[in-house]
């Protein structure tokens, strides 16, 4: 099994532009998260998904951040306007479900820097 | 509320020493589940082990080896004989039965092992 795939892995934009963040599950896990990762705030749950479904979303900053699932193999974060402070690591995992008992599979995850 | 408590900010030992890693978690559900996570210089994070709540045994793997102490609210990890390798970040998370799939992840422990 390949794991959970992120890309891209490394992106430099400008404040002000649209930021797009791609992720692949592992095949038959339905459980699918996204976590912001700084040094002022830690790990941080953004969303989840469970069988393609948004779950929770609380932890989205703002309305700039939105989240899809279209498909049990894809996923994409995207940040639209794109400010400085959302500059961070932005962690995929997935799990077979949304059993507490599960391990979360992390993605090698992408660095976004906002200039 | 879940919460977990890595007090321990950084620590730094010489390579052979042995090191522990502490970690207290707060939970009012009775049947939980415990994590550490390694995220070594590379990013990426890799699951160590997973402990329910029922389970108190303590466990050994190589060199590495976990106290779960219900008493305590404490799920510590040992490094014994540390390596140069297992220099990398260091993550307790607890999730709850009750709560879907969320995990709480502790702030970490920077371990750094000198040669």
């Amino acid at each position: 099994d390949a794991g959970v795939i992120q890309s891209p892995r490394h992106e430099v934009t400008e404040m002000g532009q649209e930021v797009t963040l791609r992720c692949k599950p592992i095949s038959g896990h339905n459980s699918l998260f996204w976590y912001r990762q700084t040094m002022m705030r830690g790990l941080e749950l953004l969303i989840y998904f469970n069988n393609n479904v948004p779950i929770d979303d609380s932890g989205m900053p703002e309305d700039r951040f939105s989240a899809k699932m279209p498909n049990a193999s894809f996923s994409t974060l995207k940040i639209q306007p794109s400010e400085p402070r959302d500059s961070a690591v932005y962690f995929c995992a997935s799990s077979p479900t949304t059993s507490g008992a599960n391990v979360l599979t992390f993605g090698a995850g992408s660095r976004l820097t906002v200039l | 509320a879940q919460k977990v408590t890595q007090a321990q900010t950084e620590i730094s030992v010489v390579e052979k020493e042995d090191v522990t890693l502490d970690c207290v978690y707060e939970t009012r559900d009775t049947t939980y589940y415990l994590f550490w996570y390694k995220q070594p210089p590379s990013g990426e994070l890799v699951f160590l082990i997973r402990r329910n709540s029922f389970d108190e045994q303590n466990e050994i793997s190589g060199r590495y080896s976990w106290n779960f102490q219900k008493s305590t609210s404490s799920f510590n990890f040992t490094i014994t004989a540390s390596q140069v390798v297992d220099s990398a970040v260091y993550f307790c998370a607890l999730s709850a039965a009750n709560t879907g799939n969320q995990f709480y992840f502790g702030t970490g422990t920077s371990l750094t092992v000198i040669p």
